[in-house]
């Protein structure tokens, strides 16, 4: 029972533009919810974060939007970088949960 | 120096063998979890130990037994390996209980054959 999903993927963006990358959650005890970035060969890294209480947060060239009554949520990138292309998971847990709830990934390639 | 480390990071057996998956984090994290990572490329918990205290222990076959020596130190023991068991197995540590921000080894990825 998968209850964070992302259902994209893939995605390709050219290097300049914004990528979307968007991921919905089913369990509606979520309150803290955070995106992680994954190169080939290594661990997932942390990124970026947002609490329930909030519908934004913005660090740098990465903003993460979080509508609670749709259970959705959007990392944007702009401008993207080649360096970027990486798979971003999507992941959630609730103030009485003990661990977080991955997505899938989707797997970002920015082309020069 | 690595936050958290794993061995190995491949490693590749036959199936009915035993085999361990050591992890350590130097970050003096209390929370310590193994998560696996399938074909389907899904993240799942496996187990989360804080303070050498199991507190996460999800729908995993009695074969995978998590050793936590001190708290930083996780290890995974997999007995009698079946194929299904391969996966990339991630070790990751956070501050406290409360997983937020978990910090992750570089993985290790188990082939059964």
């Amino acid at each position: 029972d998968q209850q964070v999903k992302q259902n994209s993927p893939s995605l390709s963006v050219q290097e300049g533009r914004i990528s979307i990358l968007n991921c919905d959650y089913t369990n509606s005890m979520f309150d803290y919810f955070l995106w992680y970035k994954k190169y080939p060969a290594e661990g997932p890294t942390f990124l970026i974060s947002i609490s329930s209480i909030k519908d934004k947060n913005e660090d740098g060239r990465f903003t993460v939007f979080l509508n609670k009554s749709a259970k959705h949520l959007s990392l944007h990138i702009v401008p993207s970088q080649p360096g970027d292309s990486a798979v971003y998971f999507c992941a959630a847990i609730s103030n009485s949960g003990y661990a977080l709830n991955f997505g899938k990934g989707t797997s970002l390639l920015v082309t020069p | 120096d690595t936050a958290v480390s794993q061995t190995p990071k491949y490693l590749v057996t036959q199936m009915g063998n035993d085999k361990s998956i050591k992890c350590e984090q130097n970050l003096g994290h209390d929370t310590m979890y193994w998560y696996k990572q399938d074909s389907k490329k899904f993240l799942k918990i496996m187990f989360s130990y804080n303070n050498k205290e199991l507190i996460i222990n999800e729908t995993v076959p009695n074969r995978f037994s998590p050793k936590s020596p001190d708290k930083a130190h996780l290890n995974l023991h997999i007995n009698s390996l079946e194929l299904g068991d391969s996966a990339v197995y991630f070790c990751a540590s956070s501050q406290n209980r409360l997983a937020g921000e978990l910090f992750f080894g570089e993985g290790s990825r188990l082939t059964v054959l």
